[in-house]
């Protein structure tokens, strides 16, 4: 099955900085999300991007499908973006669709 | 209203009790998911169900059990679990399994005892 791969597994980071995220993806697909899962387990999405750049505040990201990578950027990180981040990536068998979650990037920011 | 709700948020069980897992949206969407969580692990895919019928099931074991019984509702029924099975179960929903933004509830934390 395809491989998703995210680097870095942990990071630490102090408010203020910002960090890039990586996604790396083994095969082909049709689509791409990002998401932030906070401590409580929620999943909340931040990104729907097959292919492009797109922003939303402080975040941004981009995929580049053609060299199997996507990109997640935290500008001027918050205590409240701890969590873990994670990208999932769709795959069509023909006959329905499937998400395929990365390994995860945990990510602490402190004061 | 991107809201999937699930309930119960936690429930602990013993291995020879019988309990569902409840999943609800009201945005329309006619694909929903189940999916499993175990600690500092990624969501694994358990079943999809498109349009009510059910799609995928990704060899899970019988004692999981689900049931679509309309486009807003999905259930997970519990019946001879083990303590492995104690994990973070998570539904999601998408406006149909080709258009594939998944929007994720907030979990059960399921306990076997």
């Amino acid at each position: 099955g395809i491989q998703v791969e995210q680097s870095p597994p942990d990071l630490i980071l102090q408010e203020g900085a910002n960090s890039t995220l990586r996604c790396n993806f083994s095969d082909s697909v049709n689509n791409l999300q990002w998401f932030h899962q906070n401590p409580w387990g929620q999943l909340i999405n931040l990104f729907y991007i097959p292919s492009g750049t797109k922003q939303n505040g402080r975040l941004s990201a981009t995929t580049v499908a053609t060299e199997r990578y996507s990109l997640l950027y935290i500008s001027s990180s918050q205590t409240t973006d701890s969590g873990v981040y994670f990208c999932a990536v769709e795959l069509s068998t023909g006959t329905a669709s499937k998400l395929t979650f990365g390994t995860g990037t945990r990510l602490q920011v402190t004061l | 209203d991107t809201e999937v709700t699930q309930t119960p948020k936690h429930l602990v069980m013993g291995m020879t009790n019988k309990k569902s897992l409840k999943c609800e949206q009201h945005m329309g969407h006619r694909a929903m998911y189940w999916y499993k969580q175990k600690a500092k692990k990624p969501p694994e895919l358990m079943f999809v169900y498109s349009y009510e019928k059910l799609s995928i099931n990704e060899s899970v074991p019988s004692r999981f059990s689900p049931e679509c019984p309309n486009s807003s509702l999905l259930n997970l029924h519990l019946h001879a679990l083990q303590p492995e099975d104690s994990a973070l179960y998570l539904c999601a929903s998408s406006r149909t399994r080709t258009v594939n933004e998944q929007f994720f509830g907030p979990g059960t934390r399921l306990t076997v005892l």
